[in-house]
């Protein structure tokens, strides 16, 4: 049973446009949420985070957009860059309970057309 | 230099051997975690430690188990490889507080044959 789902495994978008990558939760204990960018052969590298008593964060470029109604977050970047191009992942963590690590969706690869 | 290192980086074996992989960070972090990432899966937890004295199950901890050496230092273990082990496997840490951001290491690639 899959909590988090990012339903597009991959997205090509073209340089200087939005990108929008999207996430889906399915438990509401999760209470914060978190974008991974990935390149191959690396490690995950934190990108931006959201906690569930807000509705949006931004960092530069990168914007997350959190709906708790819908549990469905976004990750908008604008312009897109080459440097862009990565996989990205949505994670999340649930509250209470004494549990912790993250709960990891499929992963988006992101293809920026030059 | 990196914070959280890996070691071996990539390792092949057979089946019915025991491998340990390694892990190392110098962020001074108390939390660290074991992942395994599966071609077309997400990451997915594997054992936790909340500091040297404190070991938690994760999702999917069978077949492996873990030592907290230190408290920069968390080890896996597989004690029997089997095949379906071969996968991406991340350590990761985190300082224990409010954040809840997981800092990783460049992974090892595992294969089992």
């Amino acid at each position: 049973d899959q909590q988090v789902k990012q339903n597009s495994p991959s997205l090509s978008v073209q340089e200087g446009r939005i990108s929008i990558l999207n996430c889906d939760y399915t438990n509401s204990m999760f209470d914060y949420f978190l974008w991974y960018k990935k390149y191959p052969a690396e490690g995950p590298t934190f990108l931006i985070s959201i906690s569930s008593i807000k509705d949006k964060n931004e960092d530069g470029r990168f914007t997350v957009f959190l709906n708790k109604s819908a549990k469905h977050l976004s990750l908008h970047i604008v312009p897109s860059q080459p440097g862009d191009s990565a996989v990205y992942f949505c994670a999340a963590r649930r509250s209470g309970g004494g549990a912790d690590g993250l709960t990891f969706g499929k992963g988006t690869h992101l293809i920026i057309q030059p | 230099d990196a914070d959280v290192t890996q070691t071996p980086r990539n390792r092949i074996t057979k089946t019915g051997k025991r491998i340990m992989l390694e892990c190392s960070q110098t962020k001074g972090h108390d939390r660290m975690y074991w992942y395994r990432q599966d071609p077309g899966l997400g990451l997915r937890l594997i054992y936790y430690s909340f500091d040297v004295k404190d070991i938690n199950k994760g999702e999917i901890s069978d077949g492996y188990s873990v030592s907290r050496q230190a408290q920069a230092k968390f080890s896996l273990s597989l004690e029997s490889a089997i095949p379906n082990q071969t996968a991406l496997y991340f350590c990761a840490t985190r300082p224990s507080g409010s954040t809840d951001t997981q800092y990783f290491g460049p992974g090892t690639r595992l294969t089992v044959l």
